[in-house]
């Protein structure tokens, strides 16, 4: 069992927005500013999109934003294209000292 | 721009020690700058923190893993490795090296590694 929660699917339209949502505790997700939210396609790597709730690294489409309330911790995909159909995972820094993953959402662009 | 390759068993008998070893390039295992980084990722399922080590020896492990696991540096080959004791089928599973997207920050990982996949059957 993961330590953040996160719905299994999530799916929409081309051009649609979407929103994945990611459930903590005070201990995590509403400790800290310290959510992250990763892309990981089929095969491959997990990669980083939202740092710091709100931040993209250098390279990121704007089309993905961050947001946090309380212990709940959101991504959302604006204009949804083809190529963002792909495994999301939040994660949070820990008031242990450590890393929480959520169990990841499955994107689906119908 | 440091690039990251895991190397190691892909079976590994129950009860015994899984060893996987993170080779660098691109960079140096003693720059103070990074965090040294196993995640893991069992099949269909989602992702799991497992701890690093910094240059100095200093470590950080997942609670959860912390009885079985080990991360260790060799500079003079300029990797870092993993070990965990005691397998079970529950550590079957892709195991990903990384290291910190940015500096200080060790919880953002920037996985440059392929990910290596270990099984555990006898």
């Amino acid at each position: 069992q993961s330590a953040l929660t996160q719905p299994a699917s999530v799916s929409g339209s081309p051009g649609q927005s979407i929103t994945i949502s990611c459930t903590g505790t005070s201990s995590d997700v509403g400790g800290y500013n310290y959510v992250s939210w990763y892309q990981q396609h089929p095969g491959k790597a997990p990669k980083l999109i939202i740092y710091d709730v709100i931040n993209r690294p250098s390279g990121v489409s704007n089309r993905f934003s961050g947001s946090k309330s309380g212990n709940t911790a959101s991504l959302t995909i604006s204009g949804l294209q083809a190529e963002d159909e792909a495994d999301y995972y939040c994660s949070s820094y820990t008031g242990s000292n450590t890393v929480a993953f959520g169990g990841g959402t499955k994107v689906t662009v119908l | 721009q440091v690039q990251l390759q895991e190397s190691g068993p892909g079976l590994v008998k129950p009860s015994e020690t899984l060893s996987l070893t993170c080779t660098v390039s691109g960079g140096s295992v003693n720059s103070g700058s990074y965090y040294w980084s196993w995640i893991r990722q069992p099949p269909g399922k989602g992702l799991e923190w497992i701890g690093y080590i910094q240059y100095s020896g200093s470590t950080n492990y997942n609670p959860s893993l912390k009885s079985r696991v080990t991360i260790s540096v060799d500079t003079s080959r300029n990797q870092f490795s993993l070990k965990v004791n005691s397998v079970t089928a529950a550590d079957t599973a892709v195991y990903y090296c990384a290291t910190n997207k940015y500096t200080y920050y060790y919880y953002y990982l920037d996985v440059r590694g392929k990910g290596t996949t270990v099984t555990v059957s006898s």
